[in-house]
């Protein structure tokens, strides 16, 4: 059973472009919603994160659109860079134990 | 980049032969935690710590054993390997419990034949 649904699976997106990945949760527990970057041959980097008090939260070109009556939140990269090609997680938080999305590859085409 | 170092980097070993990665940390944080990484799943939370000898199970603890004798070391024990545990293994260490950002290491690639 697949608590956190994360998609797409991959995306390509064209330089200067909006970059959109979706999570859906079910545990009505989750209190707490990171994103994560990874890059081949290194570990998951912290993006962004968002409470579910908050409906959004902006960081530079990444904002985190969080849905608390649907169980949704989606990650949105603005002006999307050829160096933002990696794979990026969501992930859900129950006391402090991180239930993790399958993941989405994105690819930024120049 | 937090201090988290993974070790080894790279394994290959045997069926049925024990296996123990380790993970050390330079951040005196309390919290460490064991994933497994496998295509289609994301991260799986295998076991946690939060503090020397307190240790937990997490999602996919079978077949695995942790020890925390320090502060600063976190071993994961593979006590007798399967193929089904070849996987990307990554630490990750947190400051607090609870909803606190935890980062990760660099991974542990672990091929059992």
């Amino acid at each position: 059973q697949q608590q956190v649904k994360q998609s797409p699976q991959s995306l390509i997106v064209q330089k200067g472009g909006i970059s959109i990945i979706n999570c859906a949760y079910e545990n009505t527990a989750f209190d707490y919603f990171p994103w994560y970057q990874q890059f081949p041959g290194k570990g998951p980097a912290l993006l962004i994160a968002i409470r579910p008090d908050v409906s959004e939260k902006k960081e530079g070109r990444f904002t985190i659109s969080f849905n608390k009556s649907a169980k949704q939140f989606s990650l949105h990269i603005m002006d999307s860079q050829p160096g933002d090609s990696a794979t990026y997680f969501c992930a859900a938080s129950e006391g402090g134990k991180l239930i993790f999305g399958q993941g989405t590859e994105l690819s930024v085409k120049p | 980049d937090a201090g988290i170092t993974q070790s080894p980097r790279h394994k290959v070993t045997e069926t049925g032969t024990p296996v123990t990665l380790r993970c050390h940390q330079t951040e005196n944080h309390r919290y460490m935690y064991w994933y497994r990484q496998d295509p289609g799943h994301g991260l799986r939370l295998i076991h946690y710590s939060y503090g020397v000898k307190d240790t937990d199970k997490g999602e996919v603890s079978d077949g695995y054993s942790v020890s925390r004798s320090k502060t600063e070391d976190f071993l994961l024990t593979l006590e007798s390997a399967t193929s089904s545990q070849t996987s990307v293994y990554f630490c990750a260490i947190s400051d607090s419990g609870g909803n606190q950002p935890q980062h990760f290491g660099d991974g542990t690639r672990l091929s059992i034949l």
